[in-house]
């Protein structure tokens, strides 16, 4: 079954770094998505990504924050210069059109020191 | 601004025991009401979508109902390994899921 995978599973960076957060959406998926999950909170919305542009963003989604698609099969976040409140659980999503169900990945586990 | 409460937020069960776990929401314009399982340190795992009121899906324990104001998912016969975080999402305008914080569910043998 087609499943959408994401590296590194942790990250641990120095505050004021940048990190660079992997995911290969399910193959025939042309909608991508990141999300995070700060512990024990809910999962919040970071963007929305569709024929190379962002679709739809949210407020912390901001100028730190950056997705790209390099490659056929690659889906990036950065994030330039980390901040402590960063860490989290960062998950990337992907569903085939914007109206249809959205697949998760497994995470990457970002911690900021 | 579209908004999820989910309840309780958190279930104790014996193996057996069935229950419901509820997910209120407010949006304007429902797109989609979404249940994921999530697994401690895992990724949500899709489990049910629903678009309209009345509409019902059924996996295996599990079957999912909705409303215009709420969605149930009602757990029959739970077994130790249903024990996770059961969480609803919906979509109103554009892609964007909005969650609720969850229902933490524990079955006990």
């Amino acid at each position: 079954e087609p499943e959408v995978t994401q590296t590194p599973s942790h990250q641990v960076t120095q505050m004021g770094q940048e990190v660079i957060l992997r995911c290969v959406p399910i193959s025939n998926h042309l909608y991508f998505y990141w999300y995070r999950q700060i512990l024990g909170q809910k999962v919040e919305f970071l963007v929305s990504f569709y024929n190379n542009e962002i679709s739809e963003k949210s407020e912390i989604f901001d100028d730190q924050f950056s997705v790209e698609r390099p490659d056929g099969s690659n889906f990036t976040l950065k994030i330039r210069s980390t901040k402590l409140e960063d860490s989290a659980m960062y998950f990337c999503a992907s569903s085939n059109s914007g109206q249809e169900t959205q697949y998760f990945g497994p995470g990457t586990r970002l911690l900021v020191l | 601004e579209d908004q999820v409460t989910q309840s309780p937020e958190a279930l104790r069960l014996q193996e057996g025991e069935s229950s419901s776990l509820n997910c209120s929401y407010t949006v304007s314009g429902l797109r989609g009401l979404f249940w994921y399982r999530q697994d401690p340190g895992k990724g949500p795992e899709f489990l049910f979508t629903l678009y309209s009121a009345g509409e019902e899906k059924e996996k295996e324990r599990l079957k999912a109902t909705l409303t215009k104001k709420e969605s149930f998912l009602h757990i029959t016969a739970p077994k130790p390994e249903d024990s996770a975080t059961y969480l609803c999402a919906v979509r109103g305008g554009f892609q964007k899921l909005v969650f609720g914080t969850g229902t933490r569910l524990l079955v006990s043998p």
